[in-house]
């Protein structure tokens, strides 16, 4: 079956270190995305990329990094730049008509 | 620019009761429109989507929405609701080359 895959569920990060978030999917969409998702705020944009090799910052970038090498992954890096990382991270892609969703991954900074 | 306001941020109701959830949206462009829902600790599902023709536009679960161009609204309304319907409900818009833009979350709370 199609679809994105999120890893892994659950991350446990210590402070000051740096942690990647995995994202692929093989729905052969071209737009790939990351959100993040605190209680009470909805989901706001980290980064977005609408083709290989090419990404734009989102609305709250700051502290994280991303790569297009692939189409069908987007790696999100939360850096110890990142002041508050504790929150429930989701992956996006999309066509036109239609975004799907990975099942999220919850990182908490311990 | 688009954006997206979800007009409530939490509604209660009761078991077998309606429920609207209400959206307005901007645009400059013509947009694409759709609902999701999230449930606890999981991805959003699409409810359902108007790309155009029919103005109301029947999704899963019992769900249907209305397109209005001239007040740019895209209600939610179910007729009924149970239990499992509470989650959190996503209003977006998408241009023409696909990014999404989401409102802010509606929180629906079913009680018995």
């Amino acid at each position: 079956d199609g679809g994105i895959t999120q890893s892994p569920k659950y991350l446990f990060r210590k402070e000051g270190q740096n942690v990647t978030l995995s994202c692929e999917q093989n729905l052969n969409h071209d737009a790939m995305y990351w959100y993040r998702q605190d209680p009470g705020q909805g989901l706001r944009l980290i980064y977005y990329s609408q083709i290989v090799n090419d990404f734009q910052k989102g609305d709250i970038a700051e502290g994280y990094s991303v790569s297009r090498e692939k189409k069908e992954s987007f790696p999100l890096t939360v850096t110890s730049a990142q002041k508050n990382p504790t929150a429930f991270y989701l992956c996006a892609s999309s066509r036109t008509d239609e975004a799907f969703f990975g099942q999220g991954t919850r990182l908490t900074v311990v | 620019a688009q954006s997206v306001t979800q007009l409530d941020s939490q509604v209660p109701v009761f078991e077998e009761a309606p429920v609207e959830l209400r959206c307005n949206y901007s645009s400059s462009v013509s947009v694409y429109l759709f609902w999701y829902v999230q449930y606890p600790n999981q991805g959003l599902q699409l409810l359902l989507k108007y790309l155009s023709g029919s103005t109301l536009v029947k999704g899963i679960n019992g769900f249907e929405a209305e397109f209005n161009k001239s007040q740019t609204s895209f209600h939610l309304r179910k007729p009924s609701v149970h239990i499992s319907d509470t989650a959190e409900y996503f209003c977006a818009v998408s241009l023409s080359w696909g990014k999404f833009q989401f409102g802010a979350g509606t929180q629906v709370v079913v009680t018995p």
